[in-house]
């Protein structure tokens, strides 16, 4: 079956630090790819997306590159604000399978003045 | 702009009571789905719908119930509540935009405690 891995955290930077959150998956078929962000007492919402391989996905500042040959999709920053503190979900979805996603255990973001 | 609305935000019951957890939308997509999410588990599916009237399992469906009677509606139901379904719920509508690429759109969760 399908599942995701992601770095445990919590990762803690300071501002304008360089983030990089590791994701990397399982799956049959050519899955869809997502980051999803959680902000303190809210639900998930989309951060960025990426559908086929060799796609990058952008939004806000993040980055993320769909690699099928290392099956990854890994979540970059190149300078953190405070408000990027978050909790990052990465996750897939399976072909004629939109409305399930598998997502990997969360990633908590905190970062400091 | 409503999108997806969960009610109720908190509530506690006791071992063996029931409820049921609300979920409405507003953006008439086909697909709704319930998700539960445990420290250290990340979410986990619990039931989805393709659309009004069609239900199937997710990851995790004991001890739950679903229906859809109505594209905006996807009441999420516990019959006897046991204290491993204390967890935060969250329900997500998306469409079946270009296959598998839809975009889940999450309501702000509820906080099911059970004692």
């Amino acid at each position: 079956g399908n599942s995701v891995t992601q770095m445990e955290g919590p990762v803690t930077l300071s501002e304008e630090a360089f983030l990089t959150i590791n994701c990397t998956y399982t799956a049959t078929g050519y899955p869809s790819l997502f980051w999803y962000v959680q902000y303190p007492g809210e639900g998930l919402q989309l951060l960025l997306k990426a559908t086929k391989a060799d796609d990058k996905g952008s939004n806000k500042g993040f980055e993320a590159t769909y690699r099928k040959e290392t099956t990854s999709f890994h979540l970059e920053k190149g300078s953190v604000q405070v408000s990027d503190s978050a909790v990052y979900f990465c996750a897939l979805s399976g072909s004629g399978t939109a409305s399930k996603l598998t997502f990997g255990t969360g990633t908590r973001l905190q970062v400091t003045l | 702009n409503a999108g997806v609305t969960q009610t109720p935000k908190f509530q506690v019951l006791k071992t063996g009571q029931s409820m049921t957890l609300q979920c409405a939308q507003d953006m008439n997509h086909e697909y709704m789905s319930w998700y539960r999410q445990d420290p250290g588990m990340g979410l986990r599916l619990i039931h989805y719908s393709v659309g009004a009237g069609i239900t199937d399992q997710g990851e995790v469906p004991n001890g739950y119930n679903v229906s859809r009677s109505t594209t905006e509606d996807f009441p999420l139901r516990l019959l006897s509540a046991a204290p491993s379904q204390t967890s935060v719920y969250f329900c997500a509508s998306s469409s079946p935009s270009g296959g598998h690429t839809g975009e889940l759109f999450f309501g702000e969760g509820s906080r099911l405690t059970v004692l």
